[in-house]
């Protein structure tokens, strides 16, 4: 069974970079879509962005202007950078992957545990 | 405010068969399928239902997922006091080119 696993600061200042990196184990990147969600706390879950292992990316639209997310195949890895942070973007931050391969249709089989990110001075 | 909407709170006793709803749009739900997870506090989601009604390896049969236009339903039979979490839907969005969730429903078992 795939495993994966967030790692980053888990405190970052306003207007700051956040930072993110999610490591696959038991199992490869390739074939498959990644995605990083978040939660901010006590709320529902929204999806920040998808990257497949060729490097394509996908975005939403409302945080497109900040954000990249990048693959590291030989590492078995992808990341997660989001610009000029404020309080808004406080949340618990999630990796997880699409289920079937070659496919993104909201289909998340794998989650990383999360990693809360708090933006504060 | 979530693309997809659920009620905030769901309850039943041990024993009783609940549903939670979950209403989109024909951008969304109307034109794509609908998957369910299900939430402990404190930990990560968990693929309950996909592809409307599908159920992973693991998943009980209790647990059943349906569509019909721009709404589904996920239903709990026979509900156990295990089954007490948040529960969501999510759905590809054509309009947003990326998948949406609801707002999450906590289901509290009495």
């Amino acid at each position: 069974q795939v495993q994966l696993q967030e790692s980053g600061p888990g405190l970052v200042k306003p207007s700051e970079t956040l930072s993110l990196t999610c490591t696959v184990s038991r199992g490869s990147i390739s074939t498959f879509y990644w995605s990083w969600i978040r939660q901010p706390p006590g709320n529902g879950l929204e999806w920040i962005g998808y990257v497949f292992y060729t490097g394509y990316t996908m975005y939403n639209p409302s945080l497109q202007s900040r954000v990249t997310i990048s693959v590291d195949t030989s590492n078995n890895q992808f990341s997660l950078k989001l610009t000029s942070v404020t309080a808004a973007d406080t949340a618990l931050y999630y990796c997880a992957r699409e289920g079937r391969e070659g496919y993104a249709d909201s289909n998340f089989d794998s989650w990383g545990q999360g990693t809360l990110v708090t933006v504060s001075s | 405010q979530s693309v997809l909407t659920q009620p905030p709170s769901a309850s039943g006793t041990p024993g009783q068969r609940v549903t939670i709803s979950c209403s989109g749009s024909t951008s969304n739900i109307g034109r794509n399928t609908v998957n369910w997870y299900q939430q402990f506090p404190g930990t990560a989601p968990k693929l309950l239902i996909y592809n409307n009604n599908q159920r992973p390896s693991g998943v009980p049969d209790r647990f059943s997922g349906s569509k019909s236009g721009t709404s589904a339903s996920l239903a709990i039979s026979g509900l156990q006091s295990e089954d007490e979490a948040d529960y969501h839907c999510a759905a590809w969005d054509d309009s947003l080119n990326g998948p949406v969730f609801g707002g999450g429903t906590k289901l509290t078992v009495l």
